[in-house]
């Protein structure tokens, strides 16, 4: 059973185009993390969300936790292919728990 | 300072086969983490450490053996490799575990094949 769950799973869209992606469970968590993982490296901390309703934006990511601190939404507005990647939720606790992940490919 | 890093890059094994995974940090971490990653499977946990000299199991433990020596070094073992244990692994560290604003770092990951 995944303790988080992403969609989509998989996304292609064209530069300049907006996109949102999903991190769920049912469970309540203190915090969650987001990561970018780049083809052959590993993931790299984007963001820390910690408070139910919370929005923190990081240039054109804006990222979003759920008022009841059970899901959270990763927007980007006007993708470039430098976002290209692997979005991956995480659960910060006594240990890690990762999301499936979300691969994200925007062509030029 | 280099991060985290991990030796060997790549490595291909035959079932049956031994080998140990190496993981260091420059940054003083107390917690390393060993991670496999699978396709539509995201990262999952094979143990970790809180500190020198202590390890503890993860989410997929199984068929993997660790120690952690000194503090900053992290060895992740197979003792009789697997074809399913074919993957990427991934160790990370951190300054804490839990709670907010905490980051792991990672390294660029070992990429194993098992024939």
């Amino acid at each position: 059973t995944q303790l988080l769950e992403q969609s989509p799973q998989f996304l292609s869209i064209q530069e300049g185009e907006n996109l949102t992606v999903y991190c769920n469970s049912s469970s309540v968590f203190s915090s969650l993390q987001w990561y970018r993982q780049e083809p052959g490296e590993g993931p790299v901390l984007l963001v820390t969300v910690v408070t139910g309703g919370e929005v923190k934006k990081l240039k054109r990511l804006t990222f979003q936790f759920g008022d009841a601190r059970k899901d959270s939404s990763l927007h980007i507005t006007a993708a470039q292919p430098g976002d290209t990647g692997l979005y991956l939720c995480a659960h910060t606790g006594n240990q890690f728990y990762f999301g499936t992940g979300t691969s994200l490919t925007v062509i030029p | 300072n280099a991060g985290v890093t991990q030796t060997p890059k790549f490595r291909v094994l035959k079932t049956g086969q031994s080998m140990t995974l190496l993981c260091a940090q420059d940054m003083n971490h107390e917690y390393m983490y060993w991670y496999r990653q699978d396709p539509g499977m995201g990262l999952r946990l094979i143990h970790y450490s809180v500190g020198e000299g202590t390890t503890a199991k993860g989410e997929v433990p199984d068929g993997y053996n660790v120690s952690r020596l000194k503090k900053q070094n992290f060895l992740l073992g197979l003792e009789s490799a697997a074809p399913s244990q074919t993957s990427v692994y991934f160790c990370a560290s951190s300054y804490i575990s839990g709670g907010a604003g905490n980051e792991q770092f990672f390294g660029p990951g070992t990429r194993l094949t098992v024939l």
